[in-house]
Order: C-alpha cells, then structure tokens, then sequence
C-alpha cells in the first residue's frame, strides 16, 4: 500500500542548513507536500510541490522532488531556533483529501 | 478568523466512560478527518467526511465512532475508552475538489484514560 518514509531525528546548529528527506511510493500523487508541528500545536502547511516539478524555492526553503527514485527533500537555509518542530512529509491519497503522512522528522535547532 | 476548534484540548478520564470530542470549523470544508498522534507512530488516521452524512473509515478506525449531520461538525466518540486509546488527537478539514489541497488543522486534543 501507499507509504511514506522518513527520518525520525535531526539536530543542527543554528544557522547551518537542515536538510530532511523522504521517501514515498504512490507515483500518482500529484501534489507532495512538507507541513510543519511547532511544540503544543496542530499541523500546517509549510510548503508543496507539483509533481511535474523538479525544484521549488520560498525564501529559506528549497523542495527537491526526484520523481524517478521517489524522494522528496526539504532544505532550510540559515536554520534558526524557532525552526525547531517536527516536519512532516506527506503524499496525496486516493480519495480526494486524503494525506498519506510520514512519522515526521523532529528538528532540533542547537544556538 | 478562519479555524478548527477542538474540545476538550485536554481530558483524564477513566475506562469505559464514553467520551467524546468536539470538532467545528468555520470555513465551510466539505472534507473532515480525524487523527491520531503517538511517539514513533506519526499521524494516523481514525475516521473522515467527505461531506454530511458520508463517513469513512481510516487506518485506526477500532473503537471509535463518528458523525456527521452538519457540515461544520464532526465530533469523534470513544464509547467505551481504554487505555490503548491514550493519546494525541487531531482534526482537519479541506476543501474538496481544489489541488493543491491544504488540510487545516485543530491544535490538539490530549486524552489520557486511566
């Protein structure tokens, strides 16, 4: 079935860059997408990519999508404290909504 | 302000006395999902609404219900809670129909059962 997977920990030190991969396995997703979980707080929407794309950047972050290997990668330039949180990966499903969520990777962020 | 409100954002409670959590949202989403949240697990998926009276179940739908005779609501009832079903809960609502579709999401529900 539909799966998502990444790494459960990564801990920088501020200002280097965060790079946090994933891997997923449905190839007809069309959108993939990257939300984030600050400490006591729900989910949001950090960044997505379409699927015919290779590269998308906002600012700090860059998406790399390499659809041949299924992998998807998340990099924070100039990684900050208040960037520590957990980063989920995640795919869309096959009903309309539905978001097949990695475990998240949690982000430390060491000053 | 647009949002989904969770209630309780923390409950204790006992086995076997049902409970159940309240799920609104203000932005008119067709789509309503529930999760749940445990160390090493991620977000796992109970049950969800594709729109009023069309529930579905997830990938953890065992001992929980849900309804759905309004479009804003959703709550999620445990009807008889056991201590396997300690902990974090979540829900979210989209659009349906809009690529890319962004979930939004409640801030938490915290259950312990005892």
């Amino acid at each position: 079935g539909e799966d998502v997977e990444q790494s459960l920990f990564l801990s920088v030190r501020e200002g280097d860059s965060s790079v946090i991969n994933c891997t997923y396995t449905d190839s007809s997703s069309t959108y993939l997408y990257w939300y984030k979980q600050e400490p006591g707080a729900g989910l949001q929407l950090l960044t997505y990519i379409f699927s015919n794309m290779d590269m998308k950047q906002d600012q700090r972050l860059t998406v790399l999508l390499n659809k041949k290997d299924k992998h998807l990668s998340l990099r924070i330039a100039d990684t900050q404290t208040g960037d520590s949180a957990i980063y989920f990966c995640a795919e869309s499903g096959g009903s309309q909504g539905n978001l097949i969520f990695g475990k998240g990777t949690k982000l430390s962020v060491k000053p | 302000e647009a949002q989904v409100t969770q209630n309780p954002r923390y409950l204790i409670t006992v086995t076997g006395k049902k409970l159940t959590v309240t799920c609104s949202q203000n932005m008119n989403h067709e789509y309503m999902s529930w999760y749940r949240q445990d160390p090493g697990l991620g977000l796992r998926q109970i049950y969800y609404s594709m729109n009023v009276e069309v529930t579905d179940k997830g990938d953890v739908p065992e001992g929980y219900k849900v309804s759905r005779k309004e479009k804003r609501n959703f709550p999620l009832i445990l009807e008889s809670p056991s201590p396997n079903q300690t902990s974090l809960y979540f829900c979210a609502s989209s659009l349906m129909g809009r690529e890319p579709g962004e979930l939004f999401f409640g801030e938490g529900s915290r259950l312990t059962v005892l």
